[in-house]
């Protein structure tokens, strides 16, 4: 079974611009959640998507955003960036239960200059 | 408050036995995740623990004791491959939440020949 996979693997933009970012899951998996990692602040949950609906929300400001789609394929968003926003962004994968394990992607690396 | 806590860094020999431990406070708790992370790549799944006790799985293991707040990864026959962070979570369950993961800032384990 293939992992997650996550698109693209690195990202170079610049102050003001916005982004998005793939994420799709284990094929079976209906949750996806999105985290962000920093040297200074460890991996902080942004949000958790299932069947669609945006089920938990973590403490980051409205700039991030993110949807899903029927197949479960996920997407993240960032406008107007700024410099502290320069990150790893990981998704990870579940079937959505109360006691799945969540499996990670590689990460897409964003660079904000 | 939320609050996960874990050495920083830690070293350890080649074939010794290394204990890594982990102490959180939580609003909500449905379960403590270990996923370990070599640099520039994905967190992988380690073990997973919800009931107190110790949980086995080939060189690893894991121990957690819900009234302490406290949990420990055990190595056995250390690998130098084993050098990596490793990532202590707590399922959040506060709210309601499912896969919502707050993560420590990971313990750097250095294994020397």
């Amino acid at each position: 079974k293939a992992g997650v996979t996550q698109t693209p693997r690195y990202l170079i933009k610049t102050r003001g611009q916005q982004v998005t970012l793939s994420c799709s899951p284990i094929s079976g998996h209906r949750s996806v959640s999105w985290y962000q990692q920093t040297p200074g602040q460890g991996l902080q949950f942004l949000f958790e998507y299932f069947s669609e609906t945006q089920r938990n929300k973590g403490n980051f400001p409205g700039r991030f955003s993110g949807r899903q789609f029927s197949n479960s394929r996920s997407e993240m968003n960032v406008s107007t960036l700024e410099l502290g926003d320069s990150a790893l962004y990981l998704c990870a994968s579940s079937l959505g239960g109360k006691t799945d394990t969540q499996y990670f992607g590689p990460g897409t690396r964003l660079t904000v200059l | 408050g939320q609050n996960i806590d874990q050495p920083t860094e830690m070293t350890a020999t080649e074939g010794a036995i290394v204990q890594i431990n982990c102490t959180y406070q939580t609003s909500g708790f449905n379960g403590l995740f270990w996923y370990q992370q070599h640099a520039g790549e994905a967190p992988t799944f380690l073990s997973y623990n919800v009931l107190d006790g110790l949980e086995e799985k080939g060189r690893f293991s894991s121990f957690l004791s819900r009234s302490k707040g406290y949990s420990y990864l055990l190595l056995k026959e250390l690998q130098m491959k084993d050098s990596a962070s490793y990532l202590c979570a707590v399922r959040d369950s506060y709210g309601g939440a499912t896969n919502k993961l707050i993560f420590g800032t990971g313990t750097l384990l250095a294994v020397q020949p």
